[in-house]
């Protein structure tokens, strides 16, 4: 399975931009890059997916490096509701979904 | 839409009695997957199905077993339940492609004492 490596966790400081990194040196062409996050007691929810260009949606944004070997994660304005577990997934053709340890962010106000 | 959801919430089993989460999921999503969470940890896979009738196993697939005889149903089976499968159990489903989301269950919470 591909892997990703995540930091295991990260701060920010309310209301300012958070930049959360992924490395995945050995993704395959076809492999989707995912982020999801988890709420504390809550399941995982989808965040962001992309493949080769940057995309950007309500929650966040996700820049993807050129060769593809690392991504990050976004958050333009962090609340402290954005204070959760991120997870960086690849989806890969088999389509079975394998979290890492994720990156756990914490939000200071 | 209901989305996914799962029965039950909280479960408390005493050592060697089995019993069986089920996960229900009203978007026709031919992929569903079972996954454990220990505390402080990520999820691990257990085991997923990618379409009715269809059953693989996942990273810690032991000690359990599951089913899938109705696209919208995804049964986890405890046949003898130990402590070490204290956990909060999450299930998800998604469409076939890698590029759709996921949606996910709010977990089951179980205890084995």
């Amino acid at each position: 399975d591909a892997k990703t490596t995540q930091p295991n966790s990260m701060e920010s400081n309310e209301e300012e931009p958070v930049h959360l990194p992924c490395n995945h040196s050995t993704i395959s062409g076809t492999d989707y890059i995912h982020w999801y996050r988890q709420l504390p007691s809550q399941g995982p929810e989808y965040v962001i997916h992309g493949l080769t260009s940057n995309v950007n949606n309500r929650m966040a944004s996700l820049a993807i490096a050129e060769d593809r070997k690392s991504s990050t994660l976004i958050l333009h304005r962090a609340t402290l509701r954005d204070a959760a577990v991120y997870y960086c997934i690849l989806r890969i053709r088999d389509d079975k979904i394998i979290f890492g340890k994720g990156t756990r962010l914490h939000i200071l106000p | 839409n209901a989305g996914v959801t799962q029965t039950p919430k909280f479960r408390v089993l005493k050592t060697g009695q089995s019993m069986t989460l089920l996960c229900a999921q009203d978007m026709n999503h031919e992929y569903m997957y079972w996954y454990r969470q220990d505390p402080g940890m990520g999820l691990r896979l257990i085991h997923y199905s990618v379409g009715e009738g269809t059953t693989a196993k996942g990273e810690v697939p032991d000690g359990y077993n599951v089913s899938r005889l109705k696209k919208q149903n995804f049964l986890l089976g405890l046949e003898s339940a130990a402590p070490s499968q204290t956990s909060v159990y999450f299930c998800a489903s998604s469409p076939s492609w890698s590029n759709t989301e996921a949606f996910f269950g709010q977990g089951t919470r179980l205890t084995v004492v």
